[in-house]
């Protein structure tokens, strides 16, 4: 099976635009989770979405804000980009019904 | 809460041994190690679950003492594959979101 795919790889924006990154989780898995990982914090949970519905959400602004299509594909939006908005985006799938999390190999957002 | 890791960085030779911690301070249900290697995304090593049995593959296994949050990755006659960051994820009771250690970094040295 293809693993976890994740678009664009590497993005450039500017502080107060807004971005979009998408995510197309393992053939057959429903469950799609977002983490952003940066040096200073480390790896830290943004949201979960099953069937197209978030089902957990970390401690995050509401300017980061996710969706999960019907496909199971998910997207992650950041409006109003912050400077320590930069960071990897790492979006993980799994089965539902299972706990092993595969990552992706995210999208690496730099804000200028 | 974020599950402490130690050490935060530990260097071996090939064929040398090394033992990862990660300990919580909250009842969890799970423990996730993961490695990742630079400019890479974590890879899945193994799941330890509450009241599952130690689990193993090879000469990387790791145990989960529920009794003191602490779960150990045990690397044992250590490759020079196996340098990279080694990250817990550890998971409460009906949650299924991972709250990550700030990792450890394994550098094996010929």
């Amino acid at each position: 099976k293809a693993g976890v795919t994740q678009t664009p790889r590497y993005l450039i924006k500017t502080r107060g635009q807004q971005v979009t990154l998408s995510c197309s989780p393992i053939s057959g898995h429903r469950s799609v989770s977002w983490y952003q990982q940066t040096p200073g914090q480390g790896l830290q949970f943004l949201f979960e979405y099953f069937s197209e519905t978030q089902r957990n959400k970390g401690n995050f602004p509401g300017r980061f804000s996710g969706r999960q299509f019907s496909n199971s594909r998910s997207e992650m939006n950041v409006s109003t980009l912050e400077l320590g908005d930069s960071a990897l985006y790492l979006c993980a799938s799994s089965e539902w019904g299972t706990d092993t999390q595969y990552f992706g190999p995210g999208t690496r957002l730099t804000v200028l | 809460q974020q599950p402490v890791q130690s050490p935060q960085a530990v260097i071996l030779r090939e064929g040398e041994d090394a033992v990862i911690n990660c300990s919580s301070s909250k009842a969890l249900y799970s423990v996730h190690w993961y490695r990742q290697k630079h400019g890479e995304a974590p890879v899945f090593l193994m799941i330890l679950l509450k009241g599952g049995e130690q689990k193993g593959h090879e000469k990387i296994s790791a145990s989960f003492n529920e009794k003191k949050q602490q779960s150990s990755l045990y690397l044992t006659a250590s490759q020079l594959s196996y340098s990279g960051t080694y990250f817990c994820g550890t998971e409460g009771a009906g949650r299924r979101a991972l709250t990550f250690g700030s990792g450890t970094r394994l550098q094996v040295q010929p």
